[in-house]
């Protein structure tokens, strides 16, 4: 069964200094990676999918790489700020098959920017 | 823009209670999932729809039913609450269709507590 792990499990960092949070999976046979926001005690909030063609995927200071071999994933995030301050999880398929929702997520970063 | 509504963001509830978790999304989406997540063991999956009523289980459906009677309702039914059943629940959907491209939507969940 896929596993995801996610690396650092929380992270602190000043205003203004890029974030690197690493994501890695078991299988890499799979359709696509998503990576989502959570802020305490609300639901997943949808930031990039990085489908499996692809190496990477931007939106505005978002970026996501991809590399299926080595079953790896890292968001950046540039010029940090306190808004960013949330815990990121990565998600990818549970299986080769299963790609609509069936999701085997990361445990996630969590991640404080300090003004 | 894609929304999914969950019916209460807190409950608490007895044990040996029945319980209903109703999520409604407006984007017309045939897929919906049931999460709960917990500190330490991160989402895991309890149910999945495909279809109105079509259902299948996820990873941990013990103690737990669904319903889906709607197209854009799906409910999750805890048949006898337990206490090991306090948990945060998130509800999902994504379209059938183009699922490779498009990201998982959530509500923003259901905080339980049965005591």
């Amino acid at each position: 069964k896929q596993e995801v792990t996610q690396i650092p499990a929380a992270l602190s960092v000043p205003e203004g200094e890029n974030l690197v949070l690493n994501c890695s999976f078991t299988d890499s046979a799979i359709y696509n990676l998503q990576w989502f926001r959570q802020d305490p005690g609300k639901g997943l909030t949808s930031l990039l999918l990085i489908q499996s063609s692809q190496r990477e995927q931007t939106s505005g200071r978002l970026n996501a790489s991809l590399d299926k071999s080595s079953g790896r994933s890292t968001l950046y995030i540039a010029a940090s700020q306190p808004g960013d301050s949330a815990t990121y999880l990565c998600a990818v398929p549970s299986s080769p098959t299963d790609s609509w929702g069936k999701l085997q997520f990361g445990a996630g970063t969590q991640v404080v920017v300090t003004p | 823009d894609v929304k999914v509504t969950q019916s209460s963001r807190y409950l608490v509830k007895r044990t040996g209670e029945k319980v209903f978790l109703e999520c409604v999304q407006d984007m017309d989406h045939e897929n919906m999932f049931w999460y709960r997540q917990d500190p330490g063991l991160g989402l895991r999956l309890i149910y999945f729809s495909y279809d109105v009523k079509m259902k299948e289980k996820g990873d941990i459906p013990e103690g737990y039913s669904v319903s889906r009677e709607k197209k854009e309702r799906f409910s999750l039914i805890l048949e006898s609450a337990s206490t090991n059943q306090t948990s945060m629940y998130l509800c999902a959907s994504i379209p059938l269709g183009n699922s490779y491209n498009s990201p998982l939507h959530f509500g923003n969940g259901t905080r339980l507590t049965v005591t």
